[in-house]
């Protein structure tokens, strides 16, 4: 299976930070790599998919970028919607797989 | 808009099936433009994918799971399902429904039900 390690685990930041967050493949998945934000009690939503095309209606202040095995998240200016868990998730081969999230915490 | 909804038992006894069907409204499941998804979360946990069906009933499915099991598509009801046999505690999550498509560029999951909690307990 492909093991997807994103870091940081947890992040605080505030309103108008701009974050990265990233996700590490433990072997070359070319751009197959799609993101998810979570909030409490809610599914998961879809932001970005092929690793940098933004899902339509997500803000373009979320962006997308790697290939390989080296992925990020970034978010340009932190809103208030955007404190939630994120996922990546492969999509080169089954098992699919999803890293094991990173929660944004409002500092 | 088409939706996603899970339903089924919300508590299951181990060693028992854990049954769960999603039913898909305002669109449809035949067609083959989607692999129709299982996804689940322990509380307080990550995502874990289970596996996929396509309407013509071929299957893919996560091989920590695979020999428990089962997914089918009712194409006349516009559903399909989930039966995982032998469940413990471990099995205890939020199962989640969810469409990707079935091309491989885009095989991303863009639409889930809002999942449902199944505990496994006696």
């Amino acid at each position: 299976d492909i093991q997807m390690t994103q870091s940081p685990s947890s992040l605080s930041a505030s309103v108008g930070d701009r974050v990265t967050i990233t996700c590490r493949a433990s072997q070359s998945i070319g751009d197959y790599v799609n993101w998810y934000q979570q909030k409490p009690g809610k599914a998961p939503k879809v932001l970005i998919y092929g690793a940098s095309s933004l899902q339509s209606g997500v803000p373009s202040r979320l962006s997308g970028s790697g290939s390989g095995t080296d992925f990020t998240l970034t978010i340009s200016s932190l809103q208030p919607e955007d404190f939630a868990t994120y996922y990546c998730q492969q999509s080169y081969s089954t098992p699919y797989t999803f890293g094991q999230g990173t929660k944004l915490e409002i500092k | 808009q088409v939706q996603l909804q899970e339903s089924g038992p919300g508590l299951v006894k181990p060693s028992e099936t854990l049954s769960l069907t999603c039913t898909v409204s305002g669109g449809s499941v035949s067609g083959g433009s989607y692999y129709w998804t299982w996804i689940r979360q322990p509380p307080g946990k990550g995502l874990e994918w289970i596996g996929f069906i396509y309407y013509s009933g071929s299957t893919n499915y996560n091989p920590s799971l695979k020999s428990r099991v089962t997914t089918s598509i009712d194409t006349s009801k516009n559903q399909f399902s989930l039966k995982l046999t032998s469940v413990t505690s471990a099995d205890t999550a939020v199962y989640y429904c969810a469409r990707a498509s079935a091309a491989v560029r885009t095989r991303y999951f863009d639409l889930w039900g809002r999942g449902t909690l199944v505990t496994v307990s006696s």
